[in-house]
């Protein structure tokens, strides 16, 4: 069964730092998106993405956050200088358009020190 | 602003025992009301889902009714069992290329 996949499972950082976070999404699927859930709290909706263009981005999602979709598969976040509020799992999804089901990997757990 | 409220877990059940996980939202407009589930080291997984009033979702053994005049979307399972032990996470969407709103989680523990 074709699933979402993400990489790294957990990565720690120093505050600062850039970090990459990378998922490859089903590969007919058309929409990408990236949330996060801080511990304890809600799964947050981050960004958007079709058609090798942000549709709807967050709040959170702030000049120190990107997304890209590099070469057809992958679809990467990054986050260019890490802040201790950054700590969470961060999930990646996708969507067959119009089925209104979002496909998620099994997350990415940042931590920030 | 929109937002889901869930139950607060832990929620610990014994086998064959009845589960309500109860969840209200504030949403304006005409919401698509979802239930995803995660297991252990797994991803967030569609459970069940409905598009409109009086609806009712269902799928291995759950159901929930999308209430609109309570803004109520309850999980339910008559009999649950071990592999149920999960945590559940209520959403909806408003219909803007599906970006689902979540609450907090409820996670389910279910013992022998």
């Amino acid at each position: 069964e074709p699933e979402v996949t993400q990489t790294p499972s957990h990565q720690v950082t120093q505050m600062g730092q850039e970090v990459i976070l990378r998922c490859v999404p089903i590969s007919n699927h058309l929409y990408f998106y990236w949330y996060r859930q801080i511990l304890g709290q809600k799964v947050e909706f981050l960004v958007s993405f079709y058609n090798n263009e942000i549709s709807e981005k967050s709040e959170i999602f702030d000049d120190q956050f990107s997304v890209e979709r590099p070469d057809g598969s992958n679809f990467t976040l990054k986050i260019r200088s890490t802040k201790l509020e950054d700590s969470a799992m961060y999930f990646c999804a996708s969507m067959l358009r119009g089925t209104g089901e979002l496909f998620f990997g099994e997350g990415s757990r940042l931590t920030v020190l | 602003g929109d937002s889901v409220t869930q139950m607060e877990g832990p929620v610990t059940l014994s086998e064959e025992a009845f589960l309500t996980i109860n969840c209200t939202y504030t949403a304006t407009g005409y919401p698509s009301l979802f239930w995803y589930v995660q297991y252990p080291g797994e991803g967030l997984q569609l459970l069940l889902k409905a598009t409109k009033a009086d609806d009712k979702g269902s799928n291995k053994g759950f159901e929930a009714t999308y209430r609109k005049e309570t803004t109520s979307f309850h999980l339910e399972k008559g009999s649950v069992q071990v592999s149920d032990s999960a945590v559940y996470f209520c959403a909806f969407d408003t219909g803007t290329a599906s970006k689902l709103t979540f609450g907090t989680g409820t996670r389910l523990q279910v013992t022998l």
